[in-house]
């Protein structure tokens, strides 16, 4: 599959701030972007996904919107807390699913 | 369900020495994926199953490296001979169906090769 290019890999925001992790893709007839949020010592776990036929979905304090046009989609994060500093990747497609090389986030009490 | 179940959490080897990673899917999945992390790679996908059946190997790295499925319930990620460049974090994750559904990874094995 193709890759996946994700920015920013690292990324400090203030507690209360936003935080907007991008990420760009190449395969035109990708689908389905799904973003995990890694913590320390675990395994990686789904947060929220978008599919093709829909530009924003809003879960709480986390969206993510798809631009197809311009092969792009990103994670925010509004009103970030301590416990929202983990990794993030983004991924695309299904089978298999490719992952991004992930984003560092440190939220700054 | 217990979720996806990774056994050691952590292995220390000597190079040449053979490693065998373990990992037991959440029940009723049909599909499995064997994951590499490093910080330099990423998350780098191995290989995956489908009903047991090996789909897609284009990741494992060499011949040192070998999965397998024996059934639903189980399936390993061996390395022999192991090197210190395979030191990395190994997930295993399972998924039942296609269409967009969610991957479970498991907790990982730290792997370390000295």
């Amino acid at each position: 599959g193709e890759n996946v290019e994700q920015h920013p890999s690292t990324l400090s925001v203030q507690e209360g701030d936003s935080a907007v992790i991008k990420c760009t893709y190449s395969d035109s007839a990708s689908n389905y972007f799904p973003w995990y949020k890694q913590e320390l010592g675990k395994g990686p776990q789904l947060i929220i996904d978008i599919r093709s036929n829909v530009g924003e979905k809003k879960d709480q304090r986390i969206a993510v919107t798809l631009n197809k046009t311009a092969k792009h989609f990103s994670l925010h994060i509004t009103e970030t807390q301590p416990e929202d500093s983990a990794v993030y990747f983004c991924g695309r497609g299904n089978t298999p699913l490719v992952f991004g090389k992930g984003t560092r986030l440190s939220v700054i009490a | 369900d217990a979720g996806v179940i990774q056994s050691p959490r952590h292995e220390v080897t000597e190079m040449g020495q053979e490693v065998t990673l373990r990992c037991k899917p959440i029940s009723g999945h049909d599909y499995l994926f064997w994951y590499r992390q490093t910080m330099m790679r990423g998350l780098e996908l191995l290989i995956y199953f489908n009903n047991n059946v090996p789909i897609d190997d284009s990741g494992m790295p060499e011949d040192r490296f070998s999965a397998k499925m024996p059934n639903a319930s189980f399936s390993t990620l061996k390395i022999q001979p192991s090197e210190p460049r395979d030191s990395a974090v190994y997930f295993c994750a399972s998924r039942l169906g296609t269409g967009g559904n969610e991957q479970y990874f498991g907790p990982g094995t730290r792997l370390t090769v000295t």
